[in-house]
């Protein structure tokens, strides 16, 4: 069964930091990994990666897959208040079968920046 | 583009009844994704439509059913509702033409079972 892992669960930081976050899969037929960000309402998408070692970039954020290694890391430089939500990491595997529109989530990074 | 659309926002619903949400994806997309979302087992997946066929579903309990329009939107069902299925029913909508493509989420529809 696939599965996904995020870690931190839940990070404090302060305005200015910056943040790492994390999560590895385990999943048959690799397809794609997306992150998305939720604040209380519906997930928006960030990024979605394929290929590894091809960093994906959107301002303050950016984000890497390890295909090896079978994780992806999340990175957000000078956080602001208003980066405060929870982040979710899911993966896809190749459509077919038990597969079809299926994304596998982690738990989610809630992540709280203060001023 | 407009996002995806899903309606009612809200629903207060009573143990045993039955409940239908609706889900309208973006326009030209032709696949429609549910899941449910609660504090303690966060995103599931439910099931997936394609051109008014259900590809592919999740762990869930007959219970849990739906079906696509030919216009692609989607309306997922639950009869005889228990507490336990207080929860965030989100629906995504993507291309669905086999090749990777990105799954936007709808705002949701919070259940709430008394």
């Amino acid at each position: 069964e696939d599965k996904v892992v995020q870690s931190p669960l839940s990070l404090v930081v302060h305005e200015g930091d910056t943040v790492t976050l994390n999560c590895s899969y385990e999943v048959t037929n690799f397809r794609s990994l997306l992150w998305y960000k939720q604040e209380k309402k519906a997930p928006t998408f960030l990024f979605m990666l394929t290929s590894s070692g091809i960093e994906k970039k959107s301002g303050r954020l950016s984000s890497i897959l390890d295909k090896k290694e079978l994780f992806s890391i999340l990175n957000i430089t000078a956080t602001q208040t208003g980066d405060s939500a929870v982040y979710l990491c899911a993966v896809e595997a190749r459509a077919g079968g038990t597969s079809y529109g299926k994304l596998t989530f982690g738990q989610g990074t809630i992540l709280t920046v203060h001023p | 583009k407009a996002g995806v659309t899903q309606t009612p926002r809200y629903l207060i619903k009573t143990r045993g009844q039955q409940v239908t949400l609706s889900c309208s994806p973006i326009s030209g997309h032709r696949s429609v994704s549910w899941y449910q979302q609660t504090p303690g087992q966060g995103l599931q997946f439910l099931f997936e439509y394609f051109s008014e066929t259900q590809r592919n579903k999740g762990n869930f309990p007959g219970r849990f059913s739906g079906r696509q329009f030919s216009n692609s939107r989607s309306e997922m069902n639950v009869s005889t509702l228990e507490l336990g299925d207080s929860a965030l029913y989100l629906c995504a909508s993507y291309e669905g033409g086999g090749r990777v493509d990105t799954q936007y989420f709808g705002p949701g529809t919070r259940l709430t079972v008394l």
